[in-house]
């Protein structure tokens, strides 16, 4: 597609329930980037894909989180056992080659924690 | 670790006022800076870029100077717009990826 897409753009869940967010890159950018943003927090660092691998993972929250990234594009973060800390807008981004400025994000997944 | 301090918002601003929004940074070595903004119902973008120290980045008459001597990256307009309400984010490129301040909302009035 033209940009990146995320999906779903919304979720309510309950407490304790798990969830998965999806990301569709810009076809070609090799590199993604999942941040969390929360009220008051800015732009919290998550996770980073070269290709299909993960090479820095240092900001997930706990290992009720984890993320794949299946050849070489979608990217799916999923959290288990939902907490009502997790509620935030979880952003995906993408870039051509290695070029760690010019990040092209899509417009978020928020998520609310009942 | 690599930071980013920007100035609290909300910044209530008349149109054709002056902007600055400030930013700070702490790093080890040369990082690249920018300023990214996020308009009501879309995504991050990229508003501008300074690579190097003394660089200067500027878009839609937005200005930012790359201050290594005060590690400062400071926003600027001469005359917002109502258009130009948005969340205004700083960043350094870290280590693989960047690190952004807790954003800087500007609310410009007709």
């Amino acid at each position: 597609g033209a940009g990146v897409s995320q999906s779903p753009s919304n979720k309510v869940t309950e407490k304790g329930k798990d969830v998965e967010l999806r990301c569709d890159p810009i076809s070609g950018h090799t590199a993604l980037y999942w941040y969390r943003q929360s009220l008051g927090q800015g732009l919290e660092f998550l996770i980073y894909f070269q290709g299909n691998s993960a090479p820095d993972k240092s900001g997930l929250p706990s290992d009720r989180f984890s993320a794949e990234r299946t050849g070489g594009s979608v990217s799916t973060l999923t959290i288990q056992r939902t907490q009502q800390e997790d509620s935030a807008v979880y952003l995906c981004a993408s870039v051509a080659g290695r070029n760690t400025g010019e990040l092209f994000f899509g417009e978020g997944s928020r998520l609310t924690v009942l | 670790g690599d930071s980013v301090t920007q100035m609290e918002g909300p910044v209530t601003l008349s149109e054709e006022a002056f902007l600055t929004i400030n930013c700070t940074y702490t790093a080890t070595g040369y990082p690249s800076l920018f300023w990214y903004v996020q308009y009501p119902g879309e995504g991050l973008q990229l508003l501008l870029k300074a690579t190097k120290a003394d660089d200067k980045g500027s878009n839609k008459g937005f200005e930012a100077t790359y201050r290594k001597e005060t590690t400062s990256f400071h926003l600027e307009k001469g005359s917002v717009q109502v258009s130009d309400s948005a969340v205004y984010f700083c960043a350094l490129s870290g280590f693989q990826k960047l690190v952004f301040g807790t954003g800087t909302r500007l609310l410009v009035s007709p």
